[in-house]
């Protein structure tokens, strides 16, 4: 069974500028959770996509906002990018709402310069 | 919101020993306690979970103490092993907006020596 992917793994861009990442699930899996890693603070929670709509956000500013297409992968767009967005972002899937074993992806590394 | 908050930053152990790591949480509604484990370069790995109704689970050398008057949860590492160096997150699923979502520890750098 492949797990989670993501794509891509490094992406480097210039503060004010707009990053894309892209995340597909595991086969069967209808929901997608987002989460920034930055360096000393842990995992903290984005976003999460259930069946094409966003059912909860973390305390992220508006910048950061996505989608769930029909076959389930997402997206992550986050625009102005700033210095502090700098950090690994990590994407996760699960067979939906009342599943809480969550499984992760390898992660995109985003570094704005 | 939920805060968890996660001790120790570091541990570092000689092979053999146990390693105990410690986490805290504020909602006492949150309900489900998963530890993942992160080693360098790589995702988070589930290793073991726990929810509410329950107070304590094991699965070979690992288990998870849970004591929800307390308000902690505990991961266990028993005779550690070198290739159990790691980073090791504790997380609380907790109810936000009608959902239930994790709030993660800010993780604890284990170091096993042979």
């Amino acid at each position: 069974e492949a797990g989670v992917t993501q794509s891509p793994t490094h992406l480097i861009k210039t503060r004010g500028q707009q990053a894309t990442l892209r995340c597909s699930p595991i086969s069967g899996h209808t929901s997608v959770y987002w989460y920034q890693q930055a360096l000393g603070l842990g995992l903290q929670f984005l976003l999460w996509y259930d069946e094409g709509e966003e059912r909860n956000r973390g305390n992220f500013p508006p910048r950061f906002s996505g989608r769930q297409f029909p076959n389930y992968s997402s997206e992550l767009n986050v625009n102005a990018l700033e210095l502090e967005d700098s950090a690994l972002y990590l994407c996760a899937s699960n067979t939906g709402r009342g599943s809480e074993t969550q499984y992760f992806g390898p992660g995109t590394r985003l570094l704005v310069l | 919101g939920e805060n968890v908050e996660q001790h120790p930053s570091t541990l570092s152990v000689q092979e053999g020993d146990s390693a105990v790591i410690k986490c805290t949480y504020s909602d006492s509604a949150s309900n489900y306690f998963p530890w993942y484990k992160q080693e360098l370069g790589k995702r988070p790995q589930l290793i073991i979970d726990i929810r509410s109704n329950v107070g304590e689970k094991k699965d070979q050398r690992i288990a998870v103490t849970l004591n929800k008057t307390a308000k902690h949860f505990s991961l266990h590492i028993t005779e550690t092993q070198p290739e159990d160096s790691a980073v090791y997150f504790c997380a609380a699923f907790h109810l936000s907006g009608g959902s239930y979502i994790p709030t993660f520890g800010r993780g604890t750098s284990l170091i096993v020596h042979p």
